[in-house]
Parts: C-alpha cells; structure tokens; sequence
C-alpha cells in the first residue's frame, strides 16, 4: 500500500511553454502533498507544501507564479511549471502524507524528469 | 538554519562487506531523523527513522543510532547484497512540522 505516482516520467519541452506534471495517490487520500526539486548530485529541496482544497504554502525563493500547484482532490496534486526556461531542467518530486500533524511518512512519487530546450 | 550532511558516493563494495553511510545535521530543537532509500526507476522509500536522542532505527539489516552529543545519524549494514545497490538519503524533520530536510544522497554500488 501508499504507492505515489507521477506522470509523465519524463518531458522535453520547448522554452516557453508550460508543463503539467501530475502527482497521484493511487490507494490511499492524500491530505497533504509534497513537491521537490532536485538538482543532479543534490539533495531534494521542498519547493511547496499542499493541503487538499487550499492554496499551496510554497518555500523561501520559490516563484509561486510560476510553478504554479493545485491540489484538487485528495488523491491528485499537479504541478505546471508556465514559461519553462532552461534553467528550469530538473527532476521534480512528488510525496504524499495521509494526514496534515507533524507525524506522518511521506510517500515519494518516482519523479518527473523535466528538460527544457 | 537546519541542515543534513551525508558522505559523498560512490561507494563501491563487495557483496558481504560492511556498510557505514555517514550523516551529520544541524538542526534546532529535536528533530526526528530518517533514511531513506530510492532504487533505480523508484520513488524514494522510508528505510528507517528514530524520533529521539539514543533511538536505533533499524529495518532490512541496516540500522542507525541517533546520537545526540555528535549529532550524527551514521547507517551501518553488516553484510551487504548487490540487492542493496541504490542512493541512500538521510533527512530530518524539524519538530512538529511534517517537512523534511534532505542530505545529497550517497550512491552505494555493490559488486558480487
């Protein structure tokens, strides 16, 4: 059980465009999800926090506007980067966590491999 | 501000040999501290956690000892099997709040 999944798994877009990646918990509901960037040989860095029904809290230095999250039902969460640049190339995490205390495991989603041209 | 550090990778072993992953963190408060593995094509799964100061988390083989007075979180396996190949994170989570901090990750390679 708690099995997260992303689709696509991986993306090449053109810069400029927009990209939807979405983020699913496939047998439990997921009241809050999670979204990490992850640069090659880095760590995870949370990029956003979201609650089901409310708007996302995103972290320090992240463009709410242009990483742009909704969390629509308690088993879907996407993430749309608008306007992708190259510098937006990345690999994009998704976890998921069945309740919103302080306790709770997340389940990472297999990630988004994000290439913009 | 709070942060995870873990030993660079590869490392490279032979099937049997013993494993250590070093962690160290900075962190205000009493975090709890975690490992978590991601195997090739996978998301990342839970290994194992400890929530206080001399806890030893422990699953699959591999263990952990949260010590306090060297603010380390090192992961140890006996023996390890090709099977264990994958890139190890260690994470805390600061207090109450559900957010983890993730150290770089440390690929381990094991060999027959």
């Amino acid at each position: 059980g708690a099995v997260v999944s992303q689709h696509p798994s991986w993306v090449i877009c053109k810069s400029g465009t927009s990209v939807k990646i979405e983020c699913r918990s496939l047998d439990f509901q997921a009241t809050t999800m999670f979204w990490y960037r992850q640069f090659p040989k880095q760590s995870l860095m949370l990029m956003a926090t979201s609650n089901e029904g409310s708007k996302a809290t995103y972290e320090q230095g992240v463009e709410k506007d242009k990483f742009l999250i909704n969390h629509a039902s308690l088993t879907l969460s996407t993430l749309t980067v608008t306007s992708a640049h190259p510098e937006d190339s990345s690999f994009y995490i998704c976890s998921a966590s069945k309740g919103q205390d302080g306790a709770d495991t997340q389940y990472f989603g297999p990630g988004t491999r994000l290439t913009v041209l | 501000g709070n942060s995870v550090t873990q030993m660079e990778g590869p490392v490279t072993l032979s099937e049997e040999a013993f494993l250590t992953i070093n962690c160290t963190y900075t962190a205000t408060g009493y975090p709890s501290l975690f490992w978590y593995v991601q195997y090739p094509g996978e998301g990342l799964q839970l290994l194992l956690k400890a929530t206080k100061a001399d806890d030893k988390g422990s699953n699959k083989g591999f263990e952990a000892t949260y010590r306090k007075e060297t603010t380390s979180f090192h992961l140890e396996k006996g023996s390890v099997q090709v099977s264990d190949s994958a890139v190890y994170f260690c994470a805390l989570r600061d207090g109450g709040y559900n957010k983890l901090i993730f150290g770089a990750g440390t690929r381990l390679a094991v060999h027959p």
